[in-house]
Formats: C-alpha cells, structure tokens, sequence
C-alpha cells in the first residue's frame, strides 16, 4: 500500500504571498507524481505532474521533486482568493493511473 | 468537448441493499477509474477499466464491482451496502497512451448515502 503524507492544514496565507504545500510518500518505487485542486463540492482537477527531479514551472504554480528524500512540494506564487481551495497529492507507478492520493491540505488565501 | 458524467448524482439507500453507479467518459478517452472519497479516507481508488478489461484493482471487499462497455461508459456496483459505504463516488476518465500515466479528468460524483 503505497502511503501519501500530507498536512492537513489549514494553511492560510495572505493575498500576494507565497503559498508552500508539502507531501511525502512512501513507495520508493512512484515514479509520477500529481497535484490535484478540488474546489468544497467539486471534483478534483489536475494542476501540475512531475515526473523528474528537481523544479517544474508552469505559470504560478511550481512542483518540486526529491526522490531521494521522497518529497514532493508545489509552490504557487502571488496567491489569489481564488486559489482557496484543497489541494491533493497523489503518487503512482508510470503505466497506471491508480493513484495514492493524500487527504489533501487545506488553502485559504486571505484577502 | 463534454466532460465526464456521472448519475445519479445523488442517492440515499438502505442497509443491505445495491446501488449501480454510471459514468460516461470523456469522448476518444479509454481508460475509466473509479475512487470512492470520504472525509476520513480522502480518495482511495476502486479499479480501472480499459478497453472492457479491469486494468487494476484496489483494495476493496468484493462487494464492490464494475464493468466497462465497448463505448467506453463504465458502471460500478456496490451489494449489500452498509453505513461504511456512504461517500462520494468519483469516476475519472483518461485518454491514456501506452505505458504513460495520463491526466485524470474526474466527473461531479455520485453521493451515496447508506441509511
């Protein structure tokens, strides 16, 4: 069972700040790593993969990597109110899309 | 393009009896996953079906079941429901190409409430 460790929350960050969520996973063997957005009372939506270690960029959002220390972070900068919502981690082997997911952190950006 | 569907939306059944849960991939999208979500537990993953064929399993009693047709709408079913099954019933569809895992677009849900 592969186990995906995230921190609850909530985390609150000011508007314009920069907002770090955290996730750990316990399978050496994962090899895709996901962050999922799911808004309260809607369905999770993918917002960033990686799959090599080390930083990926795309837009405000930035994924980092460690596979030696079985880390995976995003980061989101300039947070908007709009990015309140709960993020989820989630790990898989390549060829699958069985994912692990975490229990998901918990954002508010505060006007 | 239309996403993902999934009905009921909502339903609320007793002890002991089944429920069949549909789901309608997004278009030219093979692969169907199916995840039960609840506060407790977060999303854990049910199975995946890919050209009619169950692809992976989790780590769920037998009770829980699925199919998948050759139009690619897939249905799950839960028998003998107890109070532990009330969650929220995701299905997720992937246009998956050879060994990548790909993007998972997930329906609304289904809410089952198990009375």
């Amino acid at each position: 069972q592969k186990e995906v460790e995230q921190n609850s929350g909530p985390l609150s960050v000011p508007e314009g700040a920069i907002a770090s969520l955290n996730c750990t996973y316990s399978d050496r063997g994962s090899q895709s790593f996901f962050w999922y957005r799911q808004y309260s009372g809607k369905s999770p939506e993918l917002i960033m993969f990686i799959y090599s270690n080390g930083d990926k960029e795309d837009g405000r959002f930035t994924a980092q990597l460690n596979k030696a220390s079985q880390y995976v972070s995003l980061l989101i900068r300039d947070s908007q109110p709009s990015d309140s919502a709960t993020y989820l981690c989630a790990v898989t082997n390549t060829g699958a899309n069985n994912l692990f997911f975490g229990t998901g952190t918990r954002l508010t950006v505060i006007p | 393009k239309a996403g993902v569907t999934q009905t009921p939306r909502y339903l609320i059944k007793t002890r002991g009896q089944q429920v069949t849960l549909s789901c309608s991939p997004i278009s030219g999208h093979r692969s169907v996953s199916w995840y039960q979500q609840t506060p407790g537990q977060g999303l854990q993953f049910l199975f995946e079906y890919f050209s009619e064929t169950q692809r992976n399993k989790g780590n769920f009693p037998g009770r829980f079941s699925g199919r998948q047709f050759s139009n690619s709408r897939s249905e799950m079913n839960v028998s003998t429901l107890e109070l532990g099954d009330s969650a929220l019933y995701l299905c997720a569809s992937s246009f998956t190409r050879g060994d990548a895992t790909g993007e998972l677009f997930f329906g609304e849900g289904s809410r089952l409430t198990v009375l």
